[in-house]
């Protein structure tokens, strides 16, 4: 069976600073990984995913994310946060065995503050 | 603008009531979930479609029946639900029952009195 961590459960940090989001899983196959963030009163939006090739992905808002197999962490980073960025952030890993359901983490709640 | 377009926002209902939630994307995805989420919770499993045919069922109560008209519809009927149940229900979908990413609405708030 398969499982995720997130190791912090909340993350405060001031605007323009930098910050990591730690995740780590276990699975017994190969995994595909992805980073989906929630803001106050809505749904899911995909952030980032890892499905094969480049260990490093990147968003379109300036977050990235490794992929490490030998650590099994998929942390997400970011070098500069914005007050937007304040949200709900899930890690989330889906496998063949599972018949690919999403199995999410307990979430990293991000508060930024100026 | 979300891609997966869910219907009502919100709802209000008694315990003997009945009512529908819908779900609908028109992205060609064969393959769509409904998930619980409480609060300060992470999104729990219920569903799984699958070419509109019913896949996993992660022990979802009888109260609880979903139903796929065809491949842009995704219907979650609700009876005799219980105070518990409250919660935001999210519908997703993606291209397949595969790897690839699942892309959410917004949600539905239930509120059970």
């Amino acid at each position: 069976a398969q499982s995720v961590t997130q190791l912090d459960s909340q993350v405060p940090v001031f605007e323009e600073a930098p910050v990591e989001l730690r995740c780590n899983y276990s699975s017994s196959v190969s995994v595909y990984l992805f980073w989906y963030v929630q803001y106050p009163n809505q749904g899911l939006q995909l952030l980032l995913k890892y499905l094969s090739g480049s260990t490093l992905v990147k968003s379109i808002n300036g977050f990235e994310a490794e992929f490490n197999k030998s650590q099994t962490s998929f942390h997400l980073r970011k070098p500069s946060v914005h007050i937007s960025d304040t949200a709900e952030y899930f890690c989330a890993v889906s496998d063949l065995n599972s018949g690919y359901a999403l199995n999410f983490g307990k979430g990293t709640s991000l508060l930024v503050t100026p | 603008d979300t891609e997966v377009t869910q219907t009502p926002k919100h709802l209000v209902m008694g315990m003997t009531n009945k009512k529908s939630l819908k779900c609908e994307q028109h992205m060609g995805h064969r393959a769509m979930y409904w998930y619980k989420q409480k609060a300060k919770k992470p999104p729990e499993l219920m569903f799984v479609y699958s070419y509109e045919k019913l896949s996993i069922n992660e022990s979802v109560p009888s109260r609880f029946s979903p139903e796929c008209p065809n491949s842009s519809l995704l219907n979650l009927h609700l009876h005799a639900l219980q105070p518990e149940d409250s919660a935001l229900y999210l519908c997703a979908s993606s291209q397949q029952n595969s790897n690839q990413p699942q892309h959410f609405g917004d949600g539905t708030r239930l509120s059970i009195l």
